[in-house]
């Protein structure tokens, strides 16, 4: 059964810590994977990973794909309290686009 | 400005009571979809529309209608809702088309609807 699986659901940090966080998946054809951000509200775009590209960078955070693994990481650097929200990775599978259940991430001050 | 609406925002119905939530982008996406979002299983795919009249069943799609008649319009009917279906809904809209991959999605602001 085609499955994304994130880990871990929760996790509490300091400003200023790293976190990285994990996307696995098993789907019949991938072929993207993407990882967004929800604060209070919808889902915001964080990136866009594929076969032609497999790290993405944005200030503080970034992101690496490794197709062999069939998985993704998300780190976030010097993390701050903004940086609090659920972050959800998703794998486009044909058409379909599955999501994990998405990482709760708490950055206290 | 460019957007995502949906109508209502909140909604409280009772069983059996056919409900239609709009969705509507200004972008000429091509790609639209519907998703439920339940505490600790994310987001589940309901239905997607590749463009006009194109439309394919995502991972939940029992109980639920859509139509795509227009490119901008996206709407997802309930046609006897039951308490099960209370949950978040995300109605999302992406300028990729068929046979590529896919760019950002854009989500609406979501609906909340409860069935009583």
């Amino acid at each position: 059964e085609d499955k994304v699986v994130q880990s871990p659901l929760s996790l509490v940090v300091h400003e200023g810590d790293t976190v990285t966080l994990n996307c696995s998946y098993e789907v019949t054809n991938f072929r993207s994977l993407l990882w967004y951000k929800q604060e209070k509200k919808a889902p915001t775009f964080l990136f866009m990973l594929t076969s032609s590209g497999i790290e993405k960078k944005s200030g503080r955070l970034s992101s690496i794909l490794d197709k062999k693994e069939l998985s993704s990481i998300l780190n976030i650097t010097a993390t701050q309290t903004g940086d609090s929200a659920i972050y959800l990775c998703a794998v486009e599978d044909g058409g379909d686009m599955r999501f994990g259940a998405g990482t709760r991430l708490t950055v206290k001050p | 400005e460019a957007q995502v609406t949906q109508n209502p925002r909140y909604l409280i119905t009772v069983t059996g009571k056919k409900l239609t939530v709009t969705c509507s982008q200004n972008m000429n996406h091509e790609y639209m979809s519907w998703y439920r979002q339940d505490p600790g299983l994310g987001l589940r795919q309901i239905y997607y529309s590749m463009n006009v009249e194109v439309t394919d069943k995502g991972d939940v799609p029992e109980g639920y209608k859509v139509s795509r008649k227009e490119k901008r319009n996206f709407p997802l009917i309930l046609e006897s809702p039951s308490p099960n279906q209370t949950s978040l809904y995300f109605c999302a809209s992406s300028p990729r088309t068929s046979g590529r991959s896919s760019y950002e999605q854009y989500f609406g602001p979501g609906t909340r609807l409860t069935v009583t």
